[in-house]
């Protein structure tokens, strides 16, 4: 079946530093979510991207979808403490089932 | 707006038991997902309806586990009888259209004993 890989499980920054967590697929995928999780929170939707080298930004966060689209970034420039948590990528199929990697365990030091 | 609704927000159980899960999806919202969030193992697909109707249940653990989606506002996860291993934070999450972003609920965090 599909299998999502996601690197690197954990990421210690001090304030003000860049985070890079990435994602790839087995298989091609129709569209690759991201989520964030915070402490005993639960999932939350970041953004979805569909076309293939696709780049979007959300103020600090920048996501890209590979051309091949089996791979895909999430990349935060100058990271806040509120940055905080667990960023997940999910890889869609066009049915609607997603496939979450394992995470990255994102911490910020002050 | 509501978002997803799940209930109970804790169980705690002894092996052996019935236990059941229970989501209300957004209003509108046509798929319904049911996850299971454990250290070892992430984020893991159980099972999911569009329309009511379940689409994919190659997550469900075993014969243990079964769920049902009645309409288009409530679905159960069941699982009978429990073990310890069935530890876990389970989570039901809708969306508005196949392949789109899915709204999570709080989560249940089940302990068995």
């Amino acid at each position: 079946g599909q299998q999502v890989m996601q690197i690197p499980q954990y990421q210690h920054v001090q304030e003000g530093e860049d985070f890079t967590t990435y994602c790839n697929s087995s298989t091609t995928l129709s569209n690759i979510q991201w989520y964030k999780q915070r402490p005993g929170g639960h999932p939350v939707f970041l953004i979805q991207l569909v076309k293939s080298g696709e780049v979007k930004k959300q103020k600090r966060l920048t996501f890209q979808f590979g051309e091949a689209k089996k791979n895909s970034s999430l990349h935060i420039t100058a990271t806040q403490t509120t940055d905080v948590g667990t960023y997940f990528c999910a890889g869609g199929t066009s049915y609607g089932k997603l496939t979450f990697g394992q995470g990255t365990i994102l911490t910020v030091h002050p | 707006d509501a978002g997803v609704i799940q209930s109970p927000r804790h169980e705690v159980t002894e092996m052996g038991q019935e236990v059941t899960l229970r989501c209300k999806p957004i209003s509108g919202h046509n798929s319904l997902f049911w996850y299971r969030q454990t250290m070892m193992r992430g984020l893991e697909l159980l099972i999911y309806f569009n329309n009511n109707v379940p689409i994919d249940d190659s997550g469900m653990p075993e014969d243990r586990f079964s769920a049902k989606m009645p309409n288009a506002s409530f679905s159960t996860l069941k699982i009978q009888p429990s073990e310890p291993r069935d530890s876990a934070v389970y989570f039901c999450a809708s969306s508005s259209h196949a392949g789109g972003e899915q709204y999570f609920g709080p989560g249940t965090r089940l302990t068995v004993t």
